[in-house]
């Protein structure tokens, strides 16, 4: 079974900073990682597929990064609508795909 | 517009059963995989299951197997999540969620289309 481990549990910072978050898988996947956010009280939303193509309406300060097992979501300025629980999702034993265990940006 | 719209937040004592609905709409039900997510108290998400309603082929993570039981009816466009022998630790929120593609070998993987989960409160 592949791990997915995200890094750092929490990141406190600022609007208008840049927030780096890592995934890191336990063997590879290849590109097929996906990021999502969640707010309190709502649903998971799908931020970007394939490591690095956004999902349809995503903001263009949201970029993805990597492959193999090292993975990267980029907020590059954060506003305050971002602050929010990160996940990733891999899928190399489709259909058994696992998340991980998310990234919350808060506000510093 | 695609939808996916589930039943009402449920209340259950320990040892009963409990079907989730999730009522889909927008697209072609029977072409794209409806997985099963939940989410505890405070927790991430954990991945249950998966169903193709075309043929009803249903996958289940193993943490989750022969505890719940996915269905779907093609007729009304609705996926269920059944769960068994409820406990306390069955508490959650449960999200359906379509697997983006059509087609029941899309090779997609990632849920680009979520219901709006459902509340599962199990106490005595």
């Amino acid at each position: 079974e592949i791990v997915l481990t995200q890094s750092p549990a929490t990141l406190s910072l600022s609007p208008g900073e840049r927030a780096t978050l890592s995934c890191r898988a336990s063997q590879s996947v290849g590109t097929s990682l996906a990021w999502y956010q969640q707010k309190p009280g709502q649903s998971p939303r799908l931020l970007i597929y394939h490591a690095s193509t956004k999902a349809t309406g995503v903001p263009a300060r949201f970029s993805g990064s990597g492959s193999g097992t090292d993975f990267t979501l980029t907020i590059s300025s954060l506003e305050p609508e971002d602050f929010a629980l990160y996940y990733c999702q891999q899928r190399k034993n489709w259909p058994l795909f696992t998340f991980g265990p998310g990234t919350k940006v808060e506000i510093k | 517009e695609v939808q996916l719209v589930q039943s009402g937040a449920e209340v259950k004592k320990p040892g009963e059963s409990l079907k989730i609905s999730c009522r889909c709409s927008g697209y072609r039900f029977t072409d794209s995989w409806i997985a099963w997510v939940r989410q505890m108290p405070g927790k991430g998400l954990e991945f249950i299951g998966i169903i193709y309603p075309d043929d009803s082929d249903a996958r289940y993570s193993p943490s989750f197997q022969g505890q719940v039981t996915i269905s779907g009816d093609k007729s009304i466009t609705t996926a269920y999540l059944q769960l068994n022998g409820l406990k306390a630790s069955d508490s959650a929120i449960y999200y359906c969620a379509r697997q983006a593609g059509a087609g029941k070998a899309s090779g997609s993987y990632y849920l680009d289309y979520w219901g709006q989960g459902t509340g599962v409160t199990v106490s005595s």
